[in-house]
């Protein structure tokens, strides 16, 4: 069966702390996605990666960086948390176009920055 | 850019009805993927259907089927013979197929199921 693991579903944060969050997906996907969930306005796309080490911004990528090190791990850092980040985060993984497209999601870290 | 829209924020439909869902996009791609997801209360994000841009056949999935219209850019999603566990949020995304795969979603609709 399929799987990402997020490494936390629930997180709660002090506003200038560094936040890492990590992603995990055993199907060896070139493709790896970092979104934030906040109502009404859907999942909006943080960074993503298409392979090792190759990173692209999404369409809200300020106040966050990540890593991909390895194939399967996908991680997102908040450098310096701050209370607008305070949100929903889904990590998703995917093959490459026309091998599959269809998009795995982890459970979902519900972040809370105090 | 691309971007997808979801205008129904809410929607409700009784037991055993059928509910369409609407979604629209805007692109300049001529190939490209759409989808529609489902998210229960669990949280987990499961692929409902998906639908080739190139494909003119609307796709189905059982209870589910699409209504495919590319010139106009629209992909709503119909849900026949509507079931309990069928309430979720539901969200159109949308994917072009060259280059790096940037998965696009919408704002979601929220269904409910009334008994």
């Amino acid at each position: 069966d399929v799987k990402v693991t997020q490494s936390s579903r629930y997180l709660v944060k002090r506003t200038g702390e560094k936040v890492f969050l990590e992603c995990v997906q055993d199907m060896d996907h070139e493709n790896m996605f970092w979104y934030r969930q906040d109502p009404g306005l859907g999942l909006r796309l943080i960074y993503f990666s298409y392979d090792v080490k190759m990173k692209e911004k999404g369409d809200i990528p300020e106040g966050y960086s990540v890593s991909r090190e390895k194939k399967e791990r996908f991680s997102l850092i908040l450098e310096s948390a701050s209370t607008n980040q305070t949100s929903m985060y889904l990590c998703a993984s995917s093959l490459q176009p026309r091998m599959g497209t269809e998009a795995f999601f982890g459970q979902g870290t519900r972040l809370t920055v105090v | 850019a691309q971007t997808v829209t979801q205008s129904q924020p809410e929607m409700s439909v009784q037991e055993a009805e059928t509910v369409t869902l609407s979604c629209t996009y805007d692109t300049s791609e001529s190939d490209y993927y759409l989808f529609w997801y489902k998210q229960p209360p669990s949280r987990q994000m499961i692929l409902v259907i998906r639908q080739e841009a190139y494909k003119q056949q609307n796709a189905t999935e059982n209870r589910f089927s699409v209504n495919f219209q590319k010139a106009a850019k629209s992909f709503s999603l119909k849900i026949s013979d509507s079931q309990l566990g069928d309430a979720a949020m539901y969200f159109c995304a949308y994917a072009i197929i060259q280059g790096a795969q940037k998965l696009v979603f919408g704002q979601g609709t929220r269904l409910t199921i009334n008994p």
